[in-house]
């Protein structure tokens, strides 16, 4: 079965630079990788998705990329802000097929 | 536009015992997930209804069941209740699998 990959370790960053999360996955390329954020004790909220015939995607400060050779998403945060700080999940789907979810990745932004 | 929301916000119960979990969908949505997520842990697939059916289902015992209404609505039942059902129950609505909305979550505790 699909295994998702997410650093467990919590990321520190400065406030103002560049956070890079990273999403390994085995087996096959999911027709959709999505990133969520989510906060302590509330649920996740939707970021971005990103299918697997895109490379990149980008929304404001936030861009992904996607490459099914080395199968590997990377969701990236410009300018980072204490308020970026939350955990953020990496999910993939095919379809209407399941979406499941790696551990996610704390991310830290110090002022 | 109401989001998901999903009823109790929190919940205690005595091992044996039983329980039932609400979900109402985003308005327009019509498939809704159901997730399991522990402390420190990615949210995990419990079911999938659609149409009123469950459609997919994860590696939960049958302990675990639920039910769609005409309206798109979904209960969650878990029955006989172990302290390890203790977690944050997650309901998530979604038009065909992409950008999942999610609810709050409803905090079960069991003692």
């Amino acid at each position: 079965s699909q295994k998702i990959e997410q650093n467990s370790e919590a990321l520190n960053i400065q406030e103002g630079k560049t956070a890079t999360l990273t999403c390994n996955y085995t087996n096959y390329s999911p027709a959709y990788l999505q990133w969520y954020r989510q906060d302590p004790g509330r649920g996740p909220v939707f970021l971005l998705l990103i299918r697997e015939n895109e490379k990149e995607k980008r929304k404001e400060r936030l861009k992904v990329t996607f490459d099914t050779t080395l199968k590997q998403s990377l969701f990236h945060i410009t300018a980072s802000q204490p308020a970026d700080s939350a955990t953020y999940l990496c999910g993939m789907n095919t379809g209407f097929q399941k979406l499941v979810f790696g551990t996610g990745t704390r991310l830290l932004v110090s002022p | 536009d109401a989001g998901v929301t999903q009823s109790p916000t929190h919940l205690i119960k005595t091992r044996g015992q039983q329980v039932t979990l609400r979900c109402s969908p985003k308005s327009g949505h019509d498939t809704v997930s159901w997730y399991q997520q522990a402390l420190g842990q990615g949210p995990q697939f419990i079911f999938q209804y659609y149409e009123e059916e469950e459609r997919q289902r994860g590696n939960f015992p049958d302990r675990f069941s639920g039910h769609q209404f005409p309206n798109y609505s979904s209960e969650l039942n878990v029955n006989a209740l172990l302290l390890g059902d203790s977690a944050l129950y997650l309901c998530a609505s979604s038009p065909r699998g992409t950008g999942y909305t999610f609810g709050s979550g409803t905090r079960l505790t069991v003692v």
